[in-house]
């Protein structure tokens, strides 16, 4: 079946530093989406990317999707303390039967350190 | 507007009880999903209903859990005999149609604990 890997798992910066997350599956993807889940929260939407090569940018992040539709990233520039908590990647297959299984990866947990 | 509502927000429950777990998700999404989330770890998609089609179980993990959406809103959840392995937070969440297009509103979560 499908996997969505996410790395790295667990990422500790100081405030101003950079932040980049990696998500890879093993199957092509119709688009990606990103959350974020707070600390005791629950996942919110970031964004949805759609085309091969599309790069968004929502003020200090950046969202790509890889020319394959297999991979993205999300680089956070300057971290900030509001930037704590578990980003993760989702998916659905391309050509799946199922249009409503989306798949997350395992999540990468960001901290910062003031 | 209101977002996706779940009840309970906490449920603690002795080993082999039933336990329903209800998610009243945004009004007129058509889309509904349950996810498990275990401590620390991702989210593990469940079940995920869409109109009156039939139901996508697949991720359903034994035959013990089961879930109802009743008249294309409300949606329930059944744990039957609950183990200590179900301890984690269920989650629901709800869009507008098929998870290709729009994005997924996530409730705030019941936080089962199974004794």
């Amino acid at each position: 079946g499908q996997q969505v890997m996410q790395i790295p798992q667990y990422q500790h910066v100081q405030e101003g530093e950079d932040f980049t997350t990696y998500c890879n599956s093993s199957t092509t993807l119709s688009n990606i989406q990103w959350y974020k889940q707070r600390p005791g929260g629950h996942p919110v939407f970031l964004i949805q990317l759609v085309k091969s090569g599309e790069v968004k940018k929502q003020k200090r992040l950046t969202f790509q999707f890889g020319e394959a539709k297999k991979n993205s990233s999300l680089h956070i520039t300057a971290t900030q303390t509001t930037d704590v908590g578990t980003y993760f990647c989702a998916g659905p297959q391309a050509g799946g039967t199922s249009y409503g299984k989306l798949t997350f990866g395992q999540g990468t947990i960001l901290t910062v350190h003031p | 507007g209101a977002g996706v509502s779940q009840s309970p927000s906490n449920k603690v429950t002795e080993k082999g009880k039933d336990v329903e777990l209800r998610c009243d998700p945004i009004s007129g999404h058509t889309a509904l999903y349950w996810y498990r989330q275990s401590l620390g770890q991702g989210l593990e998609f469940l079940i995920y209903f869409q109109g009156n089609s039939a139901p996508d179980k697949s991720g359903l993990p034994s035959d013990r859990f089961s879930a109802e959406r009743t008249g294309g809103s409300v949606s329930t959840l059944t744990i039957q005999r609950t183990q200590q392995e179900d301890s984690a937070v269920y989650l629901c969440a709800s869009s507008l149609a098929p998870v290709r297009e729009y994005e997924q509103y996530f409730g705030p979560g019941t936080r089962l604990t199974v004794t």
